[in-house]
């Protein structure tokens, strides 16, 4: 099946350092999709990108959607304390429009 | 506007023992997903319903799993026996359209340990 490969699995970075997780596929990706999850939370979704080449923005958070649709990174400027959790890409799954494949996640810890 | 909410939060049974995961989705959702996460490991899909039917439960471990979604409403995941291999976070999701087009909105998850 689809698999979506996801690097680095740890992150450790002092407070206002920058951070990038990046997500690969084999196959192009109709879309792909960012979520965070807290410690002891529940992944919460932030954002999807569609088109090739695709860049958005949210405050210090970048992503972007490679021009072969086939790779993402989520870049966090200067981080902060809140930025604490796990960052995980994931992408529709094997034509379907309803299930998604999901990387196995980037723990991000920030030291104050 | 509630969210999807999940319960029990936590569950510690025996191996062998049997035990009944519920999750509310947003009203009005007609699609509820279930998804696992094993620790340390990716969050991986289960089943899929569209109102009381079962879309696609592809994902689904073994025969051990039943899930229902009775009327369409809420839905239950029964795991019996429980292995150990079955602990991990489930998570229940439902969205409105399909997910190609926007997010899921997912549960708090229930956090399940087998002993």
């Amino acid at each position: 099946g689809q698999q979506v490969m996801q690097i680095p699995q740890y992150q450790h970075v002092q407070e206002g350092e920058d951070f990038t997780t990046y997500c690969n596929s084999s196959t192009t990706l109709s879309n792909i999709q960012w979520y965070k999850q807290r410690p002891g939370g529940h992944p919460v979704f932030l954002i999807q990108l569609v088109k090739s080449g695709e860049v958005k923005k949210q405050k210090r958070l970048t992503f972007q959607f490679g021009e072969a649709k086939k790779n993402s990174s989520l870049h966090i400027t200067a981080t902060q304390t809140t930025d604490v959790g796990t960052y995980f890409c994931a992408a529709l799954s094997g034509g379907s429009n309803y299930k998604l494949t999901f990387g196995k996640g980037t723990l991000l810890t920030v030291n104050p | 506007e509630a969210g999807v909410t999940q319960f029990p939060s936590h569950s510690v049974i025996e191996k062998g023992q049997t035990v009944t995961l519920r999750c509310d989705p947003i009203s009005g959702h007609d699609n509820l997903y279930w998804y696992r996460r094993v620790m340390g490991k990716e969050i991986k899909f289960l089943l899929h319903f569209v109102k009381e039917s079962k879309q696609d439960e592809s994902g689904m471990p073994n025969n051990r799993f039943l899930a229902e979604r009775t009327g369409g409403t809420y839905s239950t995941l029964k795991v019996q026996p429980a292995e150990l291999e079955d602990s991990g976070v489930y998570f229940c999701a439902s969205s409105q359209v399909a997910v190609r087009y926007y997010g899921y909105t997912f549960g708090s998850g229930t956090r399940l340990t087998v002993v």
